[in-house]
């Protein structure tokens, strides 16, 4: 199965500093990615998905982005981080070779904005 | 849109009582219904997958059912232990979407006492 490896896995950044979260994924190839947000004491928010290399699509207008390098690496990023941007962001990926359409999560990345 | 729902929010029992988390949906036409496990700072682990042609499936003492019909599954855990507690969320992969988009819900807080 999928493991998601995800890092930092803590972060604490001053308001308008760069960002980047990084995650990989093993034991599958061409799978769907996904970043989610999640605030305390709130459910998950999808931020963006991939199907590919290079293929990234938006699901909630921020000032977040997120690029595909390479097959099983996707990567979360701000130029200028706002204190809203705290929460904790998980990876997650599906594979599509599969059929099942099953999801698997990464241990998480904490992110306090002060 | 597809909601999904799960009541009640939070559940607290005692050791050795048998817990039934809800999760209902407004959209029948999913691919799947997924249960997730999610402890305090900690990433989604999946529990159960079932596929929207299923009615159910077991892993130990957990035992997950689905009517599309009606909307609904009920997560079930025999004789449930200190060790269970945690956030219990459910999530449909819908059909509706090529890329596969994922559904969540809030999630139940699960407390179970010595």
């Amino acid at each position: 199965s999928q493991t998601i490896h995800q890092w930092p896995a803590t972060l604490v950044q001053p308001v308008g500093s760069p960002l980047s979260l990084e995650c990989t994924v093993e034991g599958t190839s061409n799978p769907n990615l996904y970043w989610y947000r999640q605030a305390a004491g709130r459910g998950l928010q999808l931020l963006f998905y991939s199907v590919g290399i290079g293929q990234i699509s938006s699901e909630v207008p921020q000032n977040l982005s997120a690029s595909r390098p390479q097959d099983r690496q996707f990567i979360l990023s701000s130029k200028k981080l706002l204190l809203s941007d705290s929460g904790f962001y998980l990876c997650a990926c599906s594979d599509v070779n599969s059929f099942t359409g099953e999801l698997f999560f990464g241990e998480g990345s904490r992110l306090t904005v002060l | 849109k597809q909601e999904v729902t799960q009541i009640p929010a939070a559940l607290s029992v005692p050791e050795g009582e048998n817990l039934v988390l809800n999760c209902s949906f407004t959209d029948s036409a999913i691919y799947n219904l997924q249960w997730f496990r999610q402890d305090p700072g900690k990433g989604l682990t999946s529990l159960l997958l079932i596929q929207s042609s299923q009615r159910e499936q077991t892993s130990g003492r957990l035992n997950a059912s689905l009517d599309k019909s009606s909307g609904r599954s009920t997560l079930y855990i025999a004789a449930s232990q200190p060790g269970d507690s945690a956030t219990y969320l459910c999530a449909v992969y819908l059909t509706t979407d090529s890329w596969g988009k994922f559904q969540f819900g809030a999630g139940t807080q699960v407390v179970v006492t010595p």
